[in-house]
């Protein structure tokens, strides 16, 4: 089992529509969490950090559950510009090893 | 400021050959890291920096070795390229230590597409 997973997708919307997505990890050690944007052949970006609490900038809101070992992200109001691979990271860190974790990604393609 | 930048964009290689990957950065992080991103598989930490003339392995470091002589730069070499070493090679930089838990954004720069013929 890959220690952080994703639905590859695509996920094709239409402008406008709400979209999710989900991420497993499976390492229940001490993390820390991110969604990063890659859009085609450039490099990724930060999106946001994920906190425990939950936390939302502007029609992007992304939150934890840690008993279920899962994160998502939940995008509002899709644009356009939207369109990207999204990457879920998980920092696993405090054991035997540090490591830093790279989903393969969920390709969403907003529609017109 | 230009960011993280990576030289060369493009390059083909034989089996065999040898190079080098330079990555700079003029954000004066202290930590810098290696990637590499293949088709099906997500980015894969090579090595990573914690200072100048400080390198550690990440999860893949079999065939690539590095040197981080000024704090700016990150070299990435190759000493005898192949085949399965053709892939999209990252190079990122972080105020703190992103293996390490740290909260914090990597900066990524533009990727080296590598070929090994």
């Amino acid at each position: 089992r890959k220690e952080v997973e994703q639905d590859p997708g695509p996920f094709n919307v239409p402008e406008g529509a709400t979209v999710a997505f989900n991420c497993t990890y499976s390492n229940s050690a001490s993390q820390s969490f991110f969604w990063y944007r890659q859009d085609c052949r450039k490099e990724p970006k930060l999106l946001m950090s994920v906190y425990s609490s939950g936390n939302e900038d502007g029609r992007f809101t992304a939150q934890l559950n840690r008993a279920s070992q899962y994160i998502s992200l939940l995008i509002r109001d899709s644009k356009l510009s939207d369109s990207a691979t999204y990457l879920c990271v998980v920092s696993f860190y405090g054991g035997a090893t540090n490591k830093l974790i790279f989903g393969t990604g969920t390709l969403l393609a907003v529609q017109p | 400021n230009a960011g993280v930048t990576q030289t060369p964009k493009f390059r083909v290689l034989k089996t065999g050959q040898s190079m080098t990957l330079l990555c700079a950065q003029d954000m004066n992080h202290e930590y810098m890291y290696w990637y590499r991103q293949d088709p099906g598989m997500g980015l894969r930490l090579i090595h990573y920096s914690v200072g100048e003339g400080t390198t550690a392995k990440g999860e893949v470091p079999d065939g690539y070795n590095v040197s981080r002589l000024k704090k700016q730069n990150f070299l990435l070499g190759l000493e005898s390229a192949a085949p399965s070493q053709t892939s999209v090679y990252f190079c990122a930089s972080s105020y703190s230590l992103m293996v390490a838990g740290a909260q914090d954004e990597q900066f990524f720069g533009p990727g080296t597409r590598l070929t090994v013929l």
